[in-house]
């Protein structure tokens, strides 16, 4: 079945650091795949998505490009700030109804 | 801009009693979803519903669960009997279609069974 495997966390960096958190999935088909962002007490809110391989999702100064080839999907964002500390999900859906399968989720934690 | 909106924020229920988890998704959507996420762990996919009946469930939604549009706004996931392995997050989602889609989800609701 579908899986998506996401780079351990937890990460904490300074900031304006660069970040990156990887991501690989298995899939049968071509699915369509999505970071969400959880802010503490609240749910899960679309970071980017990229439906098609070598699409490049962007959103926030965060960026991720769908490889295939790889099957990968990892995030990245070349200047963090403290608000970006949150918890980071990769996902994917492959399903005609929609049905998202996500990773264990890496926290990210910024210091100023 | 539009949200999903679940109640309540929070639930506390004994062991063996029934619960209701309720949603309202945004209004042009016509996918439904709910999710589950115990504390520490993965986001878990539960179900999908369209055009008023259940397109697809995991294993982790067996006859204890239940799941129903009883009018054009709210959407509700049952859990009968509950037990102490229900505690954890329940997040209600929506999108406009299926694949490629990507999902609006609701703040959730905490679901504590002593």
């Amino acid at each position: 079945g579908d899986s998506v495997t996401q780079m351990e966390g937890p990460v904490t960096l300074s900031e304006e650091a660069f970040l990156t958190i990887n991501c690989t999935y298995t899939a049968t088909g071509y699915p369509s795949l999505f970071w969400y962002v959880q802010y503490p007490g609240e749910g899960l809110q679309l970071l980017l998505k990229a439906t098609k391989a070598d699409d490049k999702g962007s959103n926030k100064g965060f960026e991720a490009t769908y490889r295939k080839e790889t099957t990968s999907f990892h995030l990245e964002k070349g200047s963090v700030q403290v608000s970006d500390s949150a918890v980071y999900f990769c996902a994917l859906s492959e399903t005609n109804a929609g049905k998202s399968t996500f990773g264990d989720g890496t926290t990210l934690t910024v210091k100023p | 801009e539009p949200e999903v909106t679940q109640t309540p924020s929070h639930q506390v229920t004994q062991m063996g009693q029934e619960v209701i988890l309720r949603c309202v998704p945004i209004s042009n959507h016509l996918y439904f979803y709910w999710y589950r996420q115990i504390l520490g762990q993965k986001v878990e996919f539960l179900v999908s519903f369209y055009n008023n009946e259940i397109s697809e469930k995991s294993e982790i939604f067996d006859d204890q669960f239940s799941v129903e549009r009883p009018d054009g706004s709210n959407f509700t996931l049952k859990i009968r009997s509950t037990k102490l392995e229900d505690s954890a997050m329940y997040f209600c989602a929506s999108s406009e279609s299926g694949l490629s889609q990507p999902q609006h989800f609701g703040d959730g609701t905490r679901l504590s069974i002593l």
